[in-house]
């Protein structure tokens, strides 16, 4: 299957910094990523859809001033938690779906961050 | 709309006998269904999944899931469980007309005892 590559594994910050959380598809184009969250012992919540070229589209009740996406070519997007809070401190998980070879979604390794 | 219901939040299981993790589906077009294990502190690895073809669905493990349209269901099931299937379970649907958007259910967690 195809390869979506998340990358840090593991961020751990100072409240009020900002961390970027890159999402990479290695061998195929997605015009289209998500970003999700997940809480301890929860379920994944979709935060946003990241669009090449566009504006991502986020879902009710998510801060788009405090996590900034940009998905500013085909293999890339990024998310960035502004000015972390401890609140902030969860298990972020990115996919995308190549559309051209499947109909499933690849997800990345998914990324901890803590912020202290 | 498109939504998801795991009926068990924990199933707890001998090893060698039997699995089954409970999921039902509402969906207002022919959907896509899926499901997901994720271990601990991991990324998700997709298991098996259904996209109008076959109802009976065989996946990886030795996990099969069937389509039940009267039913609305989508349960996953294995004959005989391994220790190393314990993890977390998510029922998936896909938002048809949203370009991949997807819908998880609440989770299942898997134990195993020996």
């Amino acid at each position: 299957g195809a390869v979506v590559s998340q990358h840090p594994s593991r961020v751990i910050c100072k409240s009020g910094t900002s961390v970027k959380i890159e999402c990479r598809s290695l061998d195929f184009q997605a015009t289209t990523m998500f970003w999700y969250r997940q809480f301890p012992k929860q379920s994944l919540m979709l935060m946003a859809t990241s669009n090449e070229g566009s504006k991502a589209t986020y879902e009710q009740g998510v801060e788009k001033d405090k996590f900034l996406i940009n998905h500013a070519s085909l293999t890339l997007s990024t998310l960035t938690v502004t000015s972390a809070h401890p609140e902030d401190s969860s298990f972020y998980i990115c996919s995308a779906r190549d559309w051209g070879r499947d109909t499933e979604a690849f997800f990345g390794q998914g990324t901890r961050l803590t912020v202290v | 709309a498109q939504s998801v219901t795991q009926l068990d939040s924990h199933v707890s299981v001998s090893e060698g006998t039997p699995v089954l993790l409970r999921c039902n589906y509402s969906s207002s077009y022919s959907p896509s269904l899926f499901w997901y294990v994720q271990h601990p502190n991991k990324g998700l690895q997709l298991l098996l999944k259904y996209t109008s073809a076959a109802t009976l669905v065989k996946g990886i493990n030795g996990f099969e899931a069937e389509f039940k349209k009267s039913e609305t269901s989508f349960h996953l099931t294995k004959p005989s469980a391994h220790m190393s299937d314990a993890a977390e379970y998510f029922c998936v649907v896909s938002v048809g007309n949203q370009g991949g958007k997807l819908i998880f259910g609440q989770g299942t967690e898997l134990s195993v005892k020996p």
